[in-house]
């Protein structure tokens, strides 16, 4: 069965430096990647996502992520971190015909 | 007022009491899911209804029971809940299933629920 494992469940950093968030799934032919973001409060909303095409995608508030077929890897990076990027952080995938898993998510602190 | 909302926002109940969770989508979207989110661990899939019919019940136990009398509305009925049940219930909503299954989900705000 497809998963998602999203190494670090916490990680503090002090604002405007930059940060990654880190995802691994198992391997698979033809998978669909995703990034989402909760902030306090709310629900999850949409950051990122890969379907195919370009291996480095652009989302919304400067976050952007890497497919890394080779290492089966999504990691989501900010070169430049605000307070207001505080939230959790849920990376998901899906392989062709399958259902949206979805990791266990990476709090993001960022601090003054 | 956002595009899908959850009432209520916290739920505190008994284990022999019945309860509902309501949500209301603004979107005119035809597909909308129920997750359940629990502490440290991930997102769970509970029920998929499209064009309100319901298409995915994820081995959900029966004590948890989907309605879905049109597009806009999505219920989940409770009754009979144990305390491992507390979790935050996640509404979303998408366009269609094949919106859904590109990850373009709408989620609520959840209905925070505490089962004693």
């Amino acid at each position: 069965a497809q998963s998602v494992t999203q190494l670090d469940s916490q990680v503090p950093v002090f604002e405007e430096a930059p940060v990654e968030l880190r995802c691994n799934y198992s391997s698979s032919v033809s998978v669909y990647l995703f990034w989402y973001v909760q902030y306090p409060n709310q629900g999850l909303q949409l950051l990122l996502k890969y379907l195919s095409g370009s291996t480095l995608v652009k989302g919304i508030n400067g976050f952007e992520a890497e497919f890394n077929k080779s290492q089966t890897s999504f990691h989501l990076r900010k070169p430049s971190v605000h307070i207001s990027d505080t939230a959790e952080y849920f990376c998901a995938v899906r392989r062709q015909g399958g259902k949206l898993i979805f990791g266990q998510g990476t709090e993001l602190s960022v601090k003054p | 007022e956002t595009g899908v909302t959850q009432t209520p926002r916290h739920l505190v109940m008994g284990m022999t009491n019945k309860k509902s969770l309501k949500c209301e989508q603004h979107l005119g979207h035809n597909a909308m899911y129920w997750y359940k989110q629990s502490a440290k661990k991930p997102l769970e899939l509970m029920f998929v209804y499209n064009f309100k019919e319901q298409t995915e019940n994820n081995s959900v136990p029966s004590r948890f029971s989907p309605e879905c009398p049109n597009s806009s509305h999505l219920f989940l009925h409770l009754h009979t809940l144990q305390p491992e049940d507390s979790a935050l219930y996640l509404c979303a909503s998408s366009q269609d299933l094949t919106s859904g299954m590109s990850g373009e989900l709408f989620f609520g705000e959840g209905s925070r629920l505490t089962v004693l």
